[in-house]
């Protein structure tokens, strides 16, 4: 069955440092992966996707994503974090279920940025 | 992009009374729409698949009877907890489209039974 494991459950940084925020996955097949994120009652927003092809993968916001096959990670980075992007971010991999791809999150990683 | 409206965005309803969400695709059409509810603090647990035209596909564990899925159309797929109960308040987000469009999420809906 396919999981995602997001091993930190909060994660602290100074603004301007660098963030890497962990993922891995567990899918039989070849995954489609991506990263979320959540401000408090607001829905998911996209981050950026992984389908196949380049395993590096720019996405909004600043954020990229690298896919490494041999690990079983998705891991989320930005150079240089700002106080907006403190939030909740989920990891997703996509896996075919019931006639349609459907979701699995990972629980979440909460990220808040000291001034 | 891919704009997926979701209401109302917080609701409070008495125990025993019926309470309808609806998730609306603005921009394109998703034949396919997914249900989820997130505790707080919590992630995402999926509680159905919606299907324009056919029966929603629940989760195991979801109750099919007080969670009533329906999918009319292709831009609009509604959710109507039924006889609410306290244990019942939690935040409920739909989702829309697929891999291609990365599965556009609603804003969620509050929900709080009294």
């Amino acid at each position: 069955a396919q999981s995602v494991t997001q091993p930190d459950i909060h994660i602290t940084v100074s603004e301007g440092a660098s963030l890497e925020l962990r993922c891995n996955y567990s899918y039989g097949a070849t995954p489609y992966l991506f990263w979320y994120v959540q401000s408090p009652g607001q829905g998911l927003q996209l981050l950026l996707k992984y389908f196949s092809g380049d395993t590096l993968v720019q996405g909004i916001k600043g954020f990229e994503a690298e896919f490494k096959r041999s690990q079983s990670s998705f891991n989320l980075r930005k150079p240089s974090v700002h106080w907006s992007d403190a939030a909740e971010y989920f990891c997703a991999v996509a896996y075919s279920g019931a006639g349609s791809y459907q979701l699995t999150f990972g629980k979440g990683t909460k990220l808040s940025v000291i001034p | 992009g891919a704009v997926v409206s979701q209401h109302p965005s917080w609701v409070i309803c008495k125990s025993g009374t019926s309470v309808k969400i609806e998730c609306r695709s603005l921009d394109f059409q998703a034949t396919t729409m997914f249900w989820y509810r997130q505790f707080p603090k919590q992630s995402l647990m999926l509680m159905a698949t919606s299907n324009e035209g056919s029966k929603a596909t629940y989760e195991q564990g979801v109750e099919k009877d007080k969670f009533l899925i329906n999918h009319a159309s292709l831009t609009l797929s509604t959710l109507t907890v039924t006889s609410a109960h306290p244990e019942d308040s939690s935040f409920y987000i739909c989702s829309a489209g697929g891999t291609n469009y990365g599965y556009t999420f609603g804003s969620g809906t509050r929900l709080t039974v009294v």
